[in-house]
């Protein structure tokens, strides 16, 4: 029982770069979501989704995609990294809406 | 949207002092109050939470209290320990459930 699977755990980019920050999750949790971490700023969320097939916009989402085509599965898109997307992404899921998130161990990005 | 403030933003205490940790929230309808725990280079784990129809909450050494006239709650860790040091978070869940959204964050240092 791996839990929630983040990959990569670093990675460096050029400023107009596109990459995937990959999520899954082997404890079948119907929600899952996307939280980037910055110094004094706390967990801030991107996007979540509570089903296959269903997504919605966090606090942040400008600059990001997400997709779920699978309970399993729920890819971060960064189409062109900027600068301000340096920061430390976490993916979490959760049994139930409003239930314990358990978070993945983070993607490092740099974006220079 | 829910908006979350949280202080102090650092915190020293003495082993086997305790910490008390305060958080407001914008929302008058949240219901859900978490609080994670990061320690260095590890994702957040679920500590406590307490659900709006209750006014405090217990487990051993930590303590969670609701005011939600004030809109406000607290951490409340007792006979602090080294091991305790660490980052944590306080959240609040939107009445919808689908979001949870973080305050910044507590850097809490027990200085043996």
């Amino acid at each position: 029982n791996a839990g929630v699977t983040q990959t990569p755990k670093f990675q460096v980019l050029k400023t107009g770069q596109s990459m995937t920050l990959q999520c899954a999750q082997d404890m079948n949790h119907e929600y899952m979501s996307w939280y980037r971490q910055d110094p004094g700023m706390g967990l801030r969320l991107i996007h979540y989704s509570v089903g296959a097939g269903i997504t919605d916009q966090g606090e942040v989402p400008n600059g990001y995609n997400v997709s779920r085509s699978t309970t399993e599965d729920f890819p971060l898109r960064l189409l062109s990294a900027a600068p301000s997307q340096t920061s430390v992404y976490f993916c979490a899921s959760s049994y139930r809406r409003a239930g314990e998130l358990f978070f993945g161990e983070g993607s490092r990005l740099t974006v220079l | 949207g829910e908006n979350v403030e949280q202080h102090p933003s650092t915190l020293s205490v003495q082993e086997g002092d305790s910490a008390v940790i305060k958080c407001t929230y914008s929302d008058s309808a949240s219901n859900y109050f978490p609080w994670y725990k990061q320690e260095l280079g590890k994702g957040p784990q679920l500590i406590i939470d307490i659900r709006s129809n209750v006014g405090e909450k217990k487990d051993q050494r930590i303590a969670v209290t609701l005011n939600k006239t004030a809109k406000h709650f607290s951490l409340h860790i007792t006979e602090t320990q080294p091991e305790d040091s660490a980052v944590y978070f306080c959240a609040a869940s939107e009445a919808s459930y689908d979001k949870v959204i973080f305050g910044p964050g507590t850097s809490l240092s027990v200085i043996p």
